[in-house]
């Protein structure tokens, strides 16, 4: 069956470093994969889409990268700041959805930034 | 501009009612749709709703039921309710064309269900 994992720990890392979340995904092949944000209580936050043809996407702090082949992504964000302490979110859209564009969501990985 | 607006913001229900959740979308979004959210868990699909039909349908019984109006907003409804219904519900709406088009998620009502 297909399956997303994102670690269930939270991660922890100091302000100014960079936090890096990993998602990886079996039995699926993905047209793209999406990348939200998602505070306590509230919905999520769109962040960066990547398509199966690209390998990294930027957008001011955050960079995501896109290994087919690893069947894996990664999510960096670069000089973290306590604001970004949140749940992060990876979510897979496959190609045999056409254009409804299902969204299958990991279970997200909270990150702690801390002082 | 309004975003995606959901009511109630929170319910309590008892076993075996039933419940009706309401959603419209951001301004000029023609497609709506649905997630549940256990606690700790991701988002789960539902359903989608465009031009008023049931487009596509997540793993979820027959007691999840839902609706798209004319202007584009949409309920949910849960029928029989169960104790593992409860959850945050999710309402997300995005113009149908492109399919990559971003989704833009509500803030979700909060279902428990004693």
């Amino acid at each position: 069956s297909q399956k997303i994992e994102q670690n269930s720990e939270a991660l922890n890392i100091q302000e100014g470093k960079t936090a890096t979340l990993t998602c990886n995904y079996t039995n699926y092949s993905p047209a793209y994969l999406q990348w939200y944000r998602q505070d306590p209580g509230r919905g999520p936050v769109f962040l960066l889409l990547i398509r199966e043809n690209e390998k990294e996407k930027r957008k001011e702090r955050l960079k995501v990268t896109f290994d087919t082949t690893l069947k894996q992504s990664l999510f960096h964000i670069t000089a973290s700041q306590p604001a970004d302490s949140a749940t992060y979110l990876c979510a897979l859209t496959g190609w045999e959805t056409g254009t409804a564009s299902k969204l299958t969501f990991g279970t997200g990985t909270r990150l702690q930034v801390t002082l | 501009d309004a975003g995606v607006t959901q009511s109630p913001t929170h319910l309590i229900k008892t076993r075996g009612q039933q419940v009706t959740l309401r959603c419209s979308p951001k301004s000029g979004h023609d497609t709506v749709s649905w997630y549940q959210q256990a606690l700790g868990q991701g988002p789960q699909f539902i359903f989608q709703y465009y031009e008023e039909e049931e487009r596509q349908r997540g793993n979820f019984p027959d007691r999840f039921s839902g609706h798209q109006f004319p202007n584009y907003s949409s309920e949910l409804n849960v029928n029989a309710l169960l104790l593992g219904d409860s959850a945050l519900y999710l309402c997300a709406s995005r113009y149908f064309v492109p399919s990559t088009d971003t989704q833009y998620f509500g803030p979700g009502t909060r279902l428990t269900v004693l």
